[in-house]
């Protein structure tokens, strides 16, 4: 059963990088049927996509976050990694990572793009203070 | 860019059906998903690709997507059911978009 585990700081102060780890156990990262990806929720709040990797090292970010995230894999150690720029308060929130499916045309029926996520992480709380 | 909105809240009797209902710009020429997301834990998924159960989700929770809007039906509603659920769909970026989020309570 694949699973997965974020570590990291759960502080950070503003202005200063935030880096997770996600290590993944139960299968290889080094996959051609998925990719890997961060997302986070804001306490009390919903759910925002980061990004995601393929295993080629190929990235997509979130375009309001491109500036200043970074998620890169290491593949002998089955991990991925976040990291995330300039941080403030706004982005104190719980970091999941995640398992990501997707791809540009669907089945048969329905020639339209899909993505979803699964299994997750438990998540880590990072919070950003002084 | 692309948005989908969700209902705060609904409210279902045990053993009723309860619909959470996804709303955005001709998203039934998309494919939506649905995760269930219990207090201190970690979103699961219930509904892929609209319609799909992954393995492990009970028989009760169904998946519709046509027009304007996707909905996560569950019928005959248990207490276990009480959740925050989410709706995602993708848009122009792999990761999607996600709805506000709704919370289903079990009265």
């Amino acid at each position: 059963q694949l699973q997965l585990q974020e570590s990291g700081p759960g502080l950070v102060k503003p202005s200063e990088t935030l880096s997770l780890t996600c290590t993944v156990s139960g299968g290889s990262i080094s996959t051609t049927n998925y990719y890997w990806a961060w997302i986070r929720q804001p306490p009390g709040k919903g759910l925002e996509w980061i990004g995601s990797i393929y295993y080629s090292g190929t990235t997509y970010y979130k375009s309001s976050l491109t500036s200043r995230v970074t998620i890169y894999l290491d593949a002998s150690k089955n991990q991925f990694s976040l990291k995330l720029s300039s941080v403030t308060a706004a982005d104190t929130a719980v970091y999941y990572c995640v398992r990501h499916k997707s791809s540009a045309s669907g089945p048969f029926y329905k020639r339209a793009p899909y993505s979803w996520f699964d299994p997750w992480g438990q998540g880590t709380l990072v919070s950003v203070s002084s | 860019s692309y948005e989908v909105t969700q209902p705060p809240s609904v409210s279902v009797s045990p053993g009723q059906t309860a619909s959470i209902t996804c709303s955005g710009d001709k998203l039934g020429d998309k494919f939506a998903s649905w995760y269930q997301q219990k207090p201190g834990q970690s979103p699961v998924l219930v509904i892929y690709q609209d319609t799909k159960r992954p393995s492990g989700i009970p028989e009760r929770f169904s998946g519709s997507n046509s027009g304007n809007t996707a909905t996560l039906t569950i019928r005959g509603t248990q207490a276990m059911d009480e959740a925050d659920y989410y709706c995602q769909a993708r848009d122009s970026n792999i990761g999607g978009v996600f709805g506000g989020g709704t919370k289903l309570t079990v009265l």
